[in-house]
């Protein structure tokens, strides 16, 4: 089993629209969880942490499953610049690194 | 802002030579990494350190070399560069860990590296 999975998409919504990712992870030992966002030939960036409680910041929504080891991303009224690849990230449950998924691509249309 | 530069956007180099990728961050972060992207693979982890003089194999660490003479500074070497090692690299940096936002990592922009 992969360490983190993701249904790489590609996700096409239109503007407005509510869209939502899942992930998986492998390791039970894992404690800390993020969904980064990543643009077109760009480096990725934090998108959000997720905490236990799930977690909201506007537009987005994070929710973490322990005892299913199932992480997910909930984003409302989509816009055009929502259009990114979204990397699900789960740490390796000791010391610092972290194991990316392959990401999910979405594209917001008009 | 925390800031990760890396030497250079676009590198093209030929079989055989040797590689030298830089990173320096600006936040006096204890912990780097170095990372490969490809398509349809992700990103994979090569090197991290987690203190000066300090290096960690990765999942891929076959090929490369990594050093840290200064907290700062991570460079990651290609001690002799193959065709596939043609890939985008990146560099991030994180605090130790913390309880709350955990492990953040802050990436460079990355080196497009070509070997021909």
């Amino acid at each position: 089993r992969k360490e983190v999975e993701q249904d790489p998409g590609p996700f096409n919504v239109p503007e407005g629209a509510t869209v939502a990712f899942n992930c998986t992870y492998s390791n039970s030992a894992s404690q800390s969880f993020f969904w980064y966002r990543q643009d077109c030939r760009k480096e990725p960036k934090l998108l959000m942490s997720v905490y236990s409680s799930g977690n909201e910041d506007g537009r987005f929504t994070a929710q973490l499953n322990r005892a299913s080891q199932y992480i997910s991303l909930l984003i409302r009224d989509s816009k055009l610049s929502d259009s990114a690849t979204y990397l699900c990230v789960v740490n390796k449950g000791s010391g610092y690194a972290l194991n990316f998924g392959k990401g999910t691509s979405l594209l917001v249309t008009p | 802002d925390v800031k990760v530069t890396q030497s250079s956007r676009y590198l093209v180099k030929r079989t055989g030579e040797k590689v030298f990728l830089e990173c320096v961050q600006d936040m006096d972060h204890e912990n780097m990494f170095w990372y490969r992207q490809d398509p349809g693979l992700g990103l994979r982890l090569i090197y991290f350190s987690y203190d000066v003089k300090m290096k960690e194999k990765g999942d891929i660490p076959e090929g490369y070399s990594v050093s840290r003479e200064k907290k700062e500074r991570f460079s990651l070497i290609l001690e002799s560069a193959s065709t596939n090692q043609t890939s985008m690299y990146l560099c991030a940096s994180s605090l130790e860990e913390t309880a709350r936002g955990g492990d953040t990592q802050y990436f460079g922009p990355g080196t497009r590296l070509t070997v021909l």
